[in-house]
């Protein structure tokens, strides 16, 4: 049972392009997590879904970013025309059902130039 | 004031020590749990709890919930157990609300 993947491992863009960031649960979890840790600070939440729907939104930034969890493909996380501040390692993670154990992906840094 | 403290910020340690990591939290939760970030950013879930007391190997986590407060212990500790071990506190909604996490440096 493959882990959760995530896709790139690493995404260079210049200021004002798009990154999309890729999140593949686990076999037979339909509860994704999104989280930001900026350099040099704490992880911290942004969007939880569920097949379909977004349960919690309450972390995203109001503007540039969204996420969607389709039913069929992975959960991608949207940032449009990014600036340097979006510069930092996004992880995702899954869960067979809410309230169980998450489990983590190795992360996408973004870096923006 | 965060919702969730996490002491000491840094640890050093000789190997073999017995570590404890402390975590408190000022929110209602349903579960806590203490995940490891290792050097190359990876991160991994080590326990999950809502009462009592987990073991893994030598690691050890309890929890009081009355005084909200979690412990993260290593027994004979390894210069491998150097990382970040990071405490989360889960809300309602089933998102984690992560404290800063603690630098753990095992020397040999």
């Amino acid at each position: 049972n493959a882990g959760v993947m995530q896709n790139p491992r690493h995404l260079v863009r210049r200021r004002g392009q798009e990154a999309r960031l890729r999140c593949s649960p686990m076999k037979g979890h339909s509860h994704v997590y999104w989280y930001r840790q900026l350099p040099e600070e704490g992880l911290k939440f942004m969007v939880y879904l569920q097949k379909e729907n977004i349960i919690d939104e309450s972390g995203m930034p109001k503007e540039r970013f969204s996420a969607e969890f389709p039913k069929e493909g992975p959960s991608i996380l949207r940032i449009q025309q990014v600036v340097r501040g979006d510069s930092a390692a996004y992880f995702c993670a899954s869960s067979p059902q809410g309230g169980d154990k998450q489990y983590f992906g190795p992360g996408t840094r973004l870096t923006v130039t | 004031k965060n919702e969730v403290e996490q002491s000491p910020q840094n640890l050093t340690a000789q190997e073999g020590e017995f570590i404890t990591i402390n975590c408190s939290y000022s929110v209602g939760i349903s579960a806590l749990h203490w995940l490891q970030q290792h050097p190359g950013g990876g991160i991994v879930s080590l326990f999950m709890l809502s009462s009592g007391k987990k073991k893994h190997g030598r690691l050890i986590a309890t929890i009081n919930i009355q005084e909200k407060h979690s412990s993260l212990h290593i027994t004979a500790s390894h210069p491998r157990d150097s990382a970040v071990y990071i405490c989360a506190a889960r809300g309602s909604q089933g998102n984690l609300i992560f404290g800063k996490g603690t630098k753990l440096s095992v020397k040999p």
